[in-house]
Formats: C-alpha cells, structure tokens, sequence
C-alpha cells in the first residue's frame, strides 16, 4: 500500500530558531499534500493544502508567513516553523493522496516538535 | 455547536468485549466518512469508509451511518489489547474538493 514517509521524528529546536520538517510519499505521486497539527487530546486542525508546484492554499488563522510550505515535486512537501515559539510545540502530521479516490489518504507517522 | 463531536472517553474495556465508539456531525451535507485509529505518537491510519447509511463490516469493525440521526458508529468486535489506540471520526461533505473534519478522538484501552 502507500506510503508516507515523515521525517523527523522528534526535535527539540530553541526558541527563535527555524525547523524544516519532509513529508515525502514513497512509492506514489502526490499532486496534493496537507499538513496537520494535533494538540494533546485535540483532533488534527488542517493547517493548509500544499500543491505541487504553486502556492500553499492556507486555512484561516494559520500565518502564512510563520508556517512556509514547500511542495516542489510530486514526492516531497516541506513545512518550515520560522522563529519558532514555545508556543508552536506541537504533534505536525502530513497527509498525502493517491490517485482520486477519497479513501487514498495516507498519513506520515508524525513530528513531535518540541520549542525550548 | 461544533460540527463533529466525540466522546474523548478514555474508554476501558476488558479483552474480548464489544466496543462502540461514536461521533455526532451537525452538517446534513457531510455524505462521506470514515474512521481512522491512531496509535500514541503516529500518525492515523484508515480503518474504513463509507457513503452511505447502513452498516458496513471489515472483520471485526463495523462501521454504521444514520444520516436522518447525523451519527456514526464504530463497532469492535472480540477487542484485543492491540485495539488500544485513539480513534478520530472523518467525515466530508459530498464535494470531492472539501476537505475533511475530524472529531477529537476517543482514547480506547482494551485490557488484558
């Protein structure tokens, strides 16, 4: 089946700092990528579409600036926390999709980040 | 009114018992659903989905729609201990270009 390979894992980065996190689909092309973020006990809040070759599409609320998206192949999605915070400790998941069937969502495996 | 609700439990069954986990939407447009189980620190993996009202059965998980209720089940039979995961509601409207909600999980401990 396919897969998503989320890496890293873990890191701990200091405050102020930028943390680049891959989302890459392993044996599948994935013109659509998103990015999750799950508080403990929460559901995934989607954070935005990532779309190969143009621009991230965003949801409300999430800072476009803070949060930089980059999906420049078919294979691989990247999400930058720029000056991060404390405050962006968080559980990131990505998500890909194979082919057009909604039930071909598949999930990395998650980044725990942690904002020291 | 959020637009899905989960009882986040947690819950604790002894092995072998059935377990029903459950999640409310408030939106009649939401048409598609499906159940993920995630362990701790993963991300979620796909159990089932459907479309439609009725009960749908994958081995030991049946998944049931009631869309005049707005509510969705999640049947485990015969629950292992390797059941023990987080479970999230999906559910989407039936526009392939929405994106999907989730409900918050319910946490299940099924213990041996």
């Amino acid at each position: 089946g396919a897969v998503v390979s989320q890496h890293p894992s873990r890191v701990i980065c200091k405050s102020g700092t930028s943390v680049k996190i891959e989302c890459r689909s392993l044996d599948f092309q994935a013109t659509t990528m998103f990015w999750y973020r799950q508080f403990p006990k929460k559901s995934l809040m989607l954070m935005a579409t990532s779309n190969e070759g143009s621009k991230a599409t965003y949801e409300q609320g999430v800072e476009k600036d803070k949060f930089l998206i980059n999906h420049a192949s078919l294979t691989l999605s990247t999400l930058t926390v720029t000056s991060a915070h404390p405050e962006d400790s968080s559980f990131y998941i990505c998500s890909a999709r194979e082919g057009v069937g909604d039930h071909g969502y598949t999930f990395g495996s998650g980044t725990r980040l942690t904002v020291v | 009114q959020k637009e899905v609700e989960q009882d986040p439990g947690p819950l604790s069954v002894p092995e072998g018992a059935i377990v029903s986990l459950n999640c409310t939407y408030s939106n009649s447009a939401f048409q598609y659903f499906m159940w993920y189980r995630q362990y701790s620190r993963k991300g979620p993996e796909l159990l089932m989905y459907t479309y439609s009202s009725g009960n749908k059965e994958d081995g030991r998980f049946t998944a049931q729609v009631d869309k005049s209720s707005k509510y969705i089940s999640l049947f485990i039979r015969d629950s292992q201990p390797s059941d023990s995961a987080t479970y999230l509601c999906a559910i989407r409207p039936n526009n392939y270009g929405q994106n999907f909600v989730f409900g918050p999980g319910t946490r299940l401990s099924v213990l041996p």
